[in-house]
């Protein structure tokens, strides 16, 4: 089982709506979890950071954290075309402060 | 403005030939990073380091060194560089809410 798993996409939704993008993590300690941005040909970019269960909202932005599931989400609201890009979830090792796992990404495609 | 300068942006080298990425942070961070990006195997760590002259290695760290002798600068090493080392690289910088990456290598090795 891999450490960090997303759903590669490509994920398509039409400008306006929700986009949900989901990621699982296997280690169960983990205690922080990140959201990055990636446009193609660019560097990563954090849009959400989360480490308490529940839901953290930041404009059109919202981390759901389930920590006895294992998963964390990230929900765009009024997807807009410039939110196309590959978003990599990141979990922070128990372990290790400082060997932050990638996941694969997926890739959004929002529509005009 | 908070930023990791990473240098050269693009590079085109032989087999064998040593070469070095500088990364320098402005953040007074502690914690830098170096991630080496592929298609289908999305980021993966080469080396880190905590702090000035505390540095070891991350998933994938042969081919590589790395020093840290200052707080600011983490330069990656390829001293004998292969064909398999052909990605894109990047610096990573640590602070509480997460990293701060630098702009990105495209590296070649031919």
């Amino acid at each position: 089982q891999k450490e960090v798993e997303q759903n590669s996409g490509p994920l398509s939704v039409p400008e306006g709506a929700i986009a949900s993008l989901n990621c699982t993590y296997s280690d169960r300690g983990s205690q922080s979890f990140f959201w990055y941005r990636q446009y193609s040909g660019k560097s990563p970019e954090l849009i959400m950071f989360i480490y308490s269960n529940g839901d953290k909202e930041d404009g059109r932005f919202t981390a759901q954290l389930n920590k006895a599931s294992q998963y964390v989400s990230l929900l765009i609201r009024d997807s807009q075309p410039s939110d196309s890009a590959t978003y990599l979830c990141a979990v922070d090792r128990e372990t290790s402060y400082d060997k932050v796992i990638f996941g694969p990404g997926t890739s959004l495609s929002v529509i005009p | 403005e908070a930023q990791v300068t990473q240098n050269p942006r693009y590079l085109i080298t032989v087999t064998g030939k040593k070469l070095t990425v500088t990364c320098s942070q402005n953040m007074n961070h502690e914690y830098m990073s170096w991630y080496r990006q592929d298609p289908g195997l999305g980021l993966r760590q080469i080396y880190y380091s905590m702090n000035v002259e505390v540095t070891d290695k991350g998933d994938v760290p042969e081919g590589y060194k790395v020093s840290r002798k200052e707080k600011r600068n983490f330069p990656l090493i390829l001293e004998s560089p292969s064909p398999n080392q052909t990605s894109l690289y990047f610096c990573a910088s640590r602070g509480h809410y997460g990293y701060t990456f630098g702009s990105g290598t495209r590296l070649t090795v031919v």
